[in-house]
């Protein structure tokens, strides 16, 4: 299987929480992000979290990250219509990152 | 505006042709990247150039050529394409050591017919 997986899609209305979810296989991975793509543009890092730690939140972001079963998610709170995009998580190695595929945010009004 | 721009944005060729895709930093980075994104596939590390050296080659195709010329260019030369390269290529800059924190140009989505 692929190193980083995500699910490809993912649509709510505005207003609600979107939770994008990430499984990594790296168990020596130290950080751990998300980034963000908008169309036409390249990846904006959004957040990450070092590893040692459970949670992280800025503002409408929430990262969670489970290190036991190398589950990693992105909640998103109130969700804008802006807010539509392509996710990627993401670990970091010794010399490179692993993306995963992205996930494809569609926020309906 | 991210700081890394690449030319052209959008490149059509036939299997043929051959064209290069450029790729500029203005950060002062030492480090810079080339990756292929298609669609529904994870993001692919092509190449790493390091203060010009190229140190990564993650088992690219010879029919993908890249240029680092100084700290701040970066080319990819490419000829005799196949269809299935047809992708978004993004280029990436960040400091020696760094790469965790990357800054991504908007890419070339590239057209292979």
């Amino acid at each position: 299987g692929e190193d980083v997986e995500q699910s490809l899609f993912l649509s709510v209305r505005e207003g609600d929480s979107s939770v994008i979810n990430c499984t990594y296989t790296d168990s020596s991975s130290t950080y751990l992000y998300w980034y963000k793509q908008e169309p036409g543009a390249g990846l904006q890092l959004l957040t990450y979290i070092f590893s040692n730690m459970d949670m992280k939140q800025d503002q409408r972001l929430t990262v969670l990250l489970n290190k036991k079963d190398k589950h990693l998610s992105l909640r998103i709170a109130d969700t804008q219509t802006g807010d539509s995009a392509i996710y990627f998580c993401a670990e970091s190695r010794v010399n490179d990152m692993r993306f995963g595929a992205g996930t494809r945010l569609t926020v309906k009004p | 505006e991210t700081g890394v721009t690449q030319t052209p944005r959008h490149l059509v060729m036939g299997m043929t042709n051959k064209k290069s895709l450029k790729c500029e930093q203005h950060l002062g980075h030492n480090a810079m990247y080339w990756y292929k994104q298609s669609a529904k596939k994870p993001l692919e590390l092509m190449f790493v150039y390091n203060f010009k050296e190229q140190t990564e080659n993650n088992s690219v195709p010879s029919r993908f050529s890249p240029e680092c010329p100084n700290s701040s260019h970066l080319f990819l030369h490419l000829h005799t394409l196949q269809p299935e390269d047809s992708a978004l290529y993004l280029c990436a800059s960040s400091q020696l050591g760094q790469v965790d924190t990357q800054y991504f140009g908007p890419g070339t989505r590239l057209t292979v017919l």
